[in-house]
């Protein structure tokens, strides 16, 4: 119900910009949240956005570098990523908390 | 932010006996709904979360009657009444009470003894 794409290996200070496409489900009901998973650590919310689009957050460490954004009329979520660090690197996991995807790979290494 | 503690971190448990994970917020996990948003997720080797229980005590659709919730204020609990071999995992709270500052615990490693 939840597909993500767009991870990849890139060299720190790179960017790249997640997508997340929903389905089955009403989209524009749910608050939507990019969590990560760093190897061998648990779960981190990264950031989040309510059902509208009109309410962020961002955690302290990635604040000022990613950006959250959805599209409703497309059911899709987004996260672009700048100023990528080697410890952004993990599985990026789009979740409404009840539905989660697969999860997609970001690696940030030179 | 709110701070989630799991306890313990690793809980080896033999096969058709219980298991019980504790998990305590630094804050009231209240809503001033009157809701509290705890849940249980579960997550297998190699698999996405899955969550297993919210708001406290609501077993999501699909979840054998054997996992449990309970709790209130700032302290819960997850209980698995007989542990089967495919419970194996790690367990996470997380409160989605103070939204959008969502939090999950450290994570509880199950493993078969």
């Amino acid at each position: 119900q939840l597909a993500e794409s767009g991870g990849d290996l890139v060299h720190p200070g790179g960017s790249l910009r997640l997508s997340c496409s929903g389905s089955d489900f009403t989209f524009s009901d749910y608050a939507m949240h990019w969590v990560r998973q760093t190897p061998g650590k648990g779960l981190q919310c990264v950031s989040a956005i309510n059902d509208k689009g009109d309410i962020t957050h961002y955690a302290d460490s990635v604040k000022g570098r990613f950006t959250i954004s959805r599209h409703n009329s497309k059911n899709t979520l987004y996260l672009q990523m700048s100023s990528l660090r080697t410890e952004d690197t993990g599985v990026y996991y789009c979740t409404t908390t009840r539905y989660w995807g697969q999860g997609t790979l970001v690696t940030v290494s030179s | 932010d709110v701070v989630m503690t799991q306890s313990p971190l690793s809980l080896p448990v033999t096969l058709g006996q219980p298991a019980s994970i504790s998990c305590r917020s630094s804050q009231s996990l209240v809503h001033s709904d009157g809701n509290t948003y705890l849940s249980w997720f579960h997550q297998r080797p190699g698999q996405s979360p899955r969550r297993l229980i919210h708001k406290v005590s609501n077993r999501d659709s699909g979840v054998p009657d054997r996992f449990s919730g309970s709790g209130s204020g700032t302290h819960f609990t997850l209980k698995i009444s007989r542990v089967e071999a495919e419970d194996v995992g790690v367990y996470y709270c997380m409160q989605g009470t103070h939204w959008p500052l969502i939090t999950f615990g450290q994570g509880t490693r199950l493993e078969i003894k």
